[in-house]
């Protein structure tokens, strides 16, 4: 099982509407879970971090982290065209040499407005 | 505002030679890393370095190694290419505690023929 497991879509929804992206994740992971939207041939930015069980709003952003179904979510409110990206779910891991976290990222999930 | 850049964006080798992919980020991070990205596969983690001379390997070391001589600079080294390291790389870094964003370079589009 990868560590962190996205819906690759695409998930197209009208102009104006909520988009609903989802993902899961492994025992492996921690906590800390954030989302990415990237661009085509661009690089990833960070959009929303969330760190506690619950809801965190940023704008026209909502990211839901649920732990004990080991879910993490994020909502887009008024969907823009400009909202049409790859959305990249991440969450912290640790790795053998007992350091810093990584991150470990899902596969992305292709999202597209429709005017 | 924070600056990751990496020394190509576009880069091409021929089977066999030695690659070095340098990134600089100018924020003072501790942290940096190296991911591929591939259609289908995502964003893997290469290896990190969370300070001067040290490294951890990531989900996928195999045929790549690190250098970090100077907090600023990390580079990614392909000893010897080969056709299935072609992918884009990208290079990231971070403040060291596990709460903070990281920050990603532009990308260095690797073809190895």
């Amino acid at each position: 099982q990868k560590e962190v497991e996205q819906n690759s879509g695409p998930l197209s929804v009208p102009e104006g509407a909520i988009a609903s992206l989802n993902c899961t994740y492994s025992d492996r992971v921690s906590q800390s879970f954030f989302w990415y939207r990237q661009y085509s041939g661009k690089s990833p930015e960070l959009i929303m971090s969330i760190y506690s069980n619950g809801d965190k709003e940023d704008g026209r952003f909502t990211a839901q982290l649920n732990k004990a179904s080991q879910y993490v979510s994020l909502l887009i409110r008024d969907s823009q065209p400009s909202d049409s990206a790859t959305y990249l779910c991440a969450g912290r891991c640790k790795y053998s040499g007992g350091g810093a976290d990584g991150l470990t990222f899902g596969k992305g999930t292709h999202l597209i407005i429709q005017p | 505002d924070v600056k990751v850049t990496q020394s190509s964006r576009y880069l091409v080798k021929r089977t066999g030679e030695k690659v070095f992919l340098e990134c600089v980020q100018d924020m003072d991070h501790e942290n940096m890393f190296w991911y591929r990205q591939d259609p289908g596969l995502g964003l893997r983690l290469i290896y990190f370095s969370y300070d001067v001379k040290m490294k951890e390997k990531g989900d996928i070391p195999e045929g790549y190694s690190v250098s970090r001589e100077k907090k600023e600079r990390f580079s990614l080294i392909l000893e010897s290419a080969s056709t299935n390291q072609t992918s884009m790389y990208l290079c990231a870094s971070s403040f060291l505690y596990s709460y903070n964003e990281q920050f990603f370079g532009p990308g260095t589009r690797l073809t190895v023929l």
